[in-house]
């Protein structure tokens, strides 16, 4: 697609289930990055996955989040046992590796309800 | 923690110019100037970026001082489509290096 493309928009759940979002980056961008926000707040670093190397996992905030990539594809952030505080709008956006100050293209995010 | 401090709010006329500031006195020489905004339950959009120099484009200009501790981000003719929060943002050009927002400035254009 032309965008990246972040599914589902709308995720309504129940405190303790898991959850799977997921993103499609632009085709060729090699850097892939999650984002979270809180209503009313800022962007909060999650994760960064470029090429092959080891992603940056040093914005997650518990083990209860976990993302993998699939080669310079599909991202799935995985929240387990969610809580009420997971509620917010997660963000993903990739960028071209090629060129080290691409411009950030972003998702329309997933917003996740957790009741 | 994010490298640069902006206003929190600002308002600006209908089609006048909106002159949005950013302090970013700890930069380093190898660190680059991005402005994003984000307008309200939408994904943050790319504006412009630079280094030193000032930049345009059909979006904004961005001027940065001889020091690069500070910069300012133009519309020169804001619509009521701008109202949106612009955030300032520096980062180096390594690759390794994540994108930081900070919690940016509320624009509010008027009509």
């Amino acid at each position: 697609g032309a965008g990246v493309s972040q599914s589902p928009s709308n995720k309504v759940t129940e405190k303790g289930k898991d959850v799977e979002l997921r993103c499609d980056p632009i085709s060729g961008h090699t850097a892939l990055y999650w984002y979270r926000q809180r209503l009313g707040q800022g962007l909060e670093f999650l994760i960064y996955f470029q090429g092959n190397s080891a992603p940056d996992k040093s914005g997650l905030p518990s083990d209860r989040f976990s993302a993998e990539r699939t080669g310079e594809s599909v991202s799935t952030l995985t929240i387990q046992r969610t809580q009420q505080e997971d509620s917010a709008v997660y963000l993903c956006a990739s960028r071209t590796g090629q060129g080290r100050t691409g411009e950030l293209f972003f998702g329309e995010g997933s917003r996740l309800t957790v009741l | 923690d994010a490298k640069t401090t902006q206003p929190t709010s600002m308002d600006c006329a209908e089609g006048r110019a909106a002159n949005l500031p950013c302090n970013h006195s700890t930069i380093s020489g190898n660190e680059y100037v991005y402005w994003y905004r984000q307008i309200h339950s939408q994904g943050p959009q790319y504006i412009i970026h630079g280094l030193k120099n000032n930049e345009t484009n059909e979006m904004a200009s961005l001027i940065i001082t001889e020091d690069r501790k500070s910069s300012t981000l133009i519309l020169p003719h804001a619509t009521l489509r701008d109202t949106a929060v612009y955030y300032c943002i520096v980062r180096g050009d390594n690759y390794g290096q994540n994108f930081v927002f900070g919690p940016g400035t509320r624009l509010s254009v008027l009509p």
